[in-house]
């Protein structure tokens, strides 16, 4: 079945800095890469998702890369803040294969203001 | 328009009671998912499920475990003779279109704590 591996397990930075996340999959056929963001003591929420058909998408100071080849995808949070202190999940699925959504083991993300 | 809405938010049961968790989609989504997440672990699935029916529940444990999604009323996932390592945070999601590649909106989750 598919696996998701995701680093860094925790990642601090200075506010204004950039942040980026790692996560690697393990079946080619997954499809469908959503990230998701859970501040304490809540839901995830989900903040982005990237299908395999584009190898980019933006969204103001959020992005996603897939790299389909590596099976590599990566979320990119720039000119970071301090309410973007959370956990992000990355997850993967493959739609055709009816599979559900496997998410990585997370990633606490602290910003220094 | 309410978001998913699990209760309870705590939930303290002793080893060998029953846990009810409930939850109630967002309005107008038939489709719910439930997932478990362990501390400092990512969540993992358990069961999918549509009005009336179980889609798919190849995440939930055989034994002990059942879940339903009646007609009328919230999404019921039911842990009977509770043990220490069902502790743990239970989410549920619910989508207005099946799959799994469509946006799941996520509860803020039952914390189960068994003594």
């Amino acid at each position: 079945g598919e696996n998701v591996e995701q680093h860094p397990s925790t990642l601090s930075v200075q506010e204004g800095d950039s942040a980026v996340i790692k996560c690697t999959y393990s079946d080619s056929a997954s499809n469908y890469f959503p990230w998701y963001k859970q501040e304490l003591g809540k839901g995830p929420q989900l903040i982005i998702d990237i299908r395999s058909n584009v190898g980019e998408k933006k969204d103001q100071r959020i992005a996603v890369t897939l790299n389909k080849t590596a099976k590599h995808f990566s979320l990119h949070i720039t000119e970071t803040q301090p309410e973007d202190s959370a956990v992000y999940f990355c997850a993967a699925s493959w739609e055709s294969g009816n599979t559900p959504l496997v998410f990585g083991k997370g990633t606490r993300l602290s910003v220094i203001a | 328009n309410a978001g998913v809405m699990q209760n309870p938010r705590h939930l303290v049961r002793r080893r060998g009671q029953e846990a009810r968790l409930r939850c109630s989609p967002m309005k107008g989504h038939s489709h719910v998912y439930w997932y478990r997440q362990l501390p400092e672990e990512g969540l993992k699935f358990m069961v999918y499920l549509q009005k009336e029916n179980i889609i798919d529940e190849s995440g939930m444990p055989k034994e002990r475990f059942s879940a339903e999604f009646p007609k009328e009323g919230p999404s019921i996932l039911r842990i009977q003779q509770v043990v220490r390592g069902d502790s743990a945070a239970y989410f549920c999601a619910s989508s207005p279109l099946g799959g799994w590649d469509t946006e799941a909106f996520f509860g803020q989750g039952t914390r189960l704590t068994v003594v």
